[in-house]
């Protein structure tokens, strides 16, 4: 089935460090969004992309719908030991499904 | 508070036993979904349903059965338990634009 290629699959950083992560697939999409999922819990919606160049922030996270289509990127800025878990984006293609396709996530890691 | 709930949060299994996993939202969302995740594949799509009454499949539908009789309820079947099902369950909803709302997830295993 369709897929999205996330890198990188994990990362460590320093505290105080800025992130960045990005999505590519092969089609184009019309929605990008990105969750955040702590241990134990499911994916949290951070930012929602709807259309391409769209750069939106959420505190010290943004991201941005890549001009292509295909891709987006999700960056940090001085990120917190509270930042650590697993990151994952998700799009929906043009066909017009409600359907999202997930990718395999990036798991963060902030040493203090 | 407004979400959705996924009951129960752990169970273990026999090999062919059966089960339901229920998910309940309150958010009056049109779509619901149900995912399994395990390591390394992200969230994989099992069944999902547009509407009340309605359900369909995804990309991971075989061992599992689904209903949808009320709009806020989704149940996830599972008639003969294999350990190829061991994962993380999660149900999701959402309206038709938005992203999806997630509940957290049921553990199961199959022994």
């Amino acid at each position: 089935g369709q897929q999205l290629n996330q890198s990188p699959q994990s990362m460590f950083i320093q505290e105080g460090e800025d992130v960045s992560m990005n999505c590519t697939s092969s089609s184009i999409f019309n929605t990008w969004l990105w969750y955040k999922q702590d241990p134990g819990e499911g994916p949290v919606l951070l930012i929602a992309l709807y259309k391409a160049g769209e750069l939106t922030s959420n505190g010290r996270l943004t991201a941005q719908f890549g001009i292509t289509r295909k891709d987006s990127f999700l960056n940090i800025s001085a990120s917190i030991p509270s930042d650590v878990g697993i990151y994952f984006c998700a799009g929906r293609d043009i066909s017009g499904t409600y359907k999202y396709i997930f990718g395999t996530g990036t798991r963060l890691k902030v040493l203090a | 508070n407004a979400g959705v709930t996924q009951t129960p949060k752990f169970r273990v299994l026999k090999t062919g036993q059966s089960m339901t996993l229920l998910c309940a939202q309150d958010m009056n969302h049109e779509y619901m979904y149900w995912y399994r995740q395990d390591p390394g594949m992200g969230l994989r799509l099992i069944h999902y349903s547009v509407g009340e009454g309605t359900t369909a499949k995804g990309e991971v539908p075989d061992g599992y059965n689904v209903s949808r009789l009320k709009k806020q309820n989704f149940l996830l079947g599972l008639e003969s338990a294999a350990p190829s099902q061991t994962s993380v369950y999660f149900c999701a909803s959402s309206p038709d634009r938005a992203g999806y709302t997630f509940g957290s997830g049921t553990r199961l295993t199959v022994v």
